[in-house]
């Protein structure tokens, strides 16, 4: 699976939106970029995925560049429960082999 | 929406003892589990995938004689740590993928189990 590049932390404040980066340069035709976060002593959370499209979901909005070596991941109007790591992740779509390989991520912490 | 349990969530023993950590799949039948392990303040290493009816694929550097994976039914997976010590202190994750869901959905993932062993 293609390596991931984070900022380790970043700060937003309360109502704002939230943009974390992701840099997958090396990222296949055949990879998609999944998004996830880790609330403190918790299990990952699922957020949004996409291969090239932007993606809209409920809780954020992913954007993918045009050649597809980076993203980023929208969070519209930022809670304090919002603060968590995202961890960007791409892999292939090997139906039988789902896991996935997580980097350091980013810990996004929300300002009041 | 498919949901992964772990129990327990926290669990203390003391060192040389086993624990038994299970990780169930609530509303859907898997036939792959995958077991993370958390250290404080670092990212989630995969320790081994769970084949149900089959032997358990473990990554490199995790010995399987100590991580023992068990994966006896669709619904049920178990990871016995055998005697434990602090070292093994850790947090416990559990991901599976309903196979119902079109074949690029998420894993989902379990809320984990924190581990001390004193």
């Amino acid at each position: 699976d293609a390596k991931t590049t984070q900022p380790p932390s970043m700060d937003c404040a309360e109502g704002r939106a939230a943009n974390l980066p992701c840099n997958h340069s090396t990222i296949s035709g055949n990879e998609y970029v999944y998004w996830y976060r880790q609330i403190h002593s918790q299990g990952p959370q699922y957020i949004i995925h996409g291969l090239k499209n932007n993606e809209t979901n409920e809780m954020a909005s992913l954007i993918i560049t045009e050649d597809r070596k980076s993203s980023t991941l929208i969070l519209p109007h930022a809670t304090l429960r919002d603060t968590a790591v995202y961890y960007c992740i791409v892999r292939v779509e090997d139906f039988g082999n789902e896991k996935l390989t997580f980097g350091t991520g980013t810990r996004l912490t929300i300002i009041p | 929406g498919a949901v992964v349990s772990q129990h327990p969530s926290r669990v203390i023993c003391k060192s040389g003892t086993s624990v038994k950590i299970e990780c169930r799949s609530l509303d859907f039948q898997a036939t792959t589990m995958f077991w993370y392990r958390q250290f404080p303040k670092q990212s989630l290493m995969l320790m081994a995938t769970s084949n149900e009816g089959s032997k358990a694929t473990y990554e490199q550097g995790v010995e399987k004689d100590k991580f023992l994976i068990n994966h006896a039914s669709l619904t049920l997976s178990t990871l016995t740590v055998t005697s434990a010590h602090p070292e093994d202190s850790s947090f416990y994750i559990c991901s599976a993928r309903d196979p119902r869901e079109i074949h690029n959905s998420p894993l989902h993932f379990g809320n984990g189990t924190r581990l001390t062993v004193t």
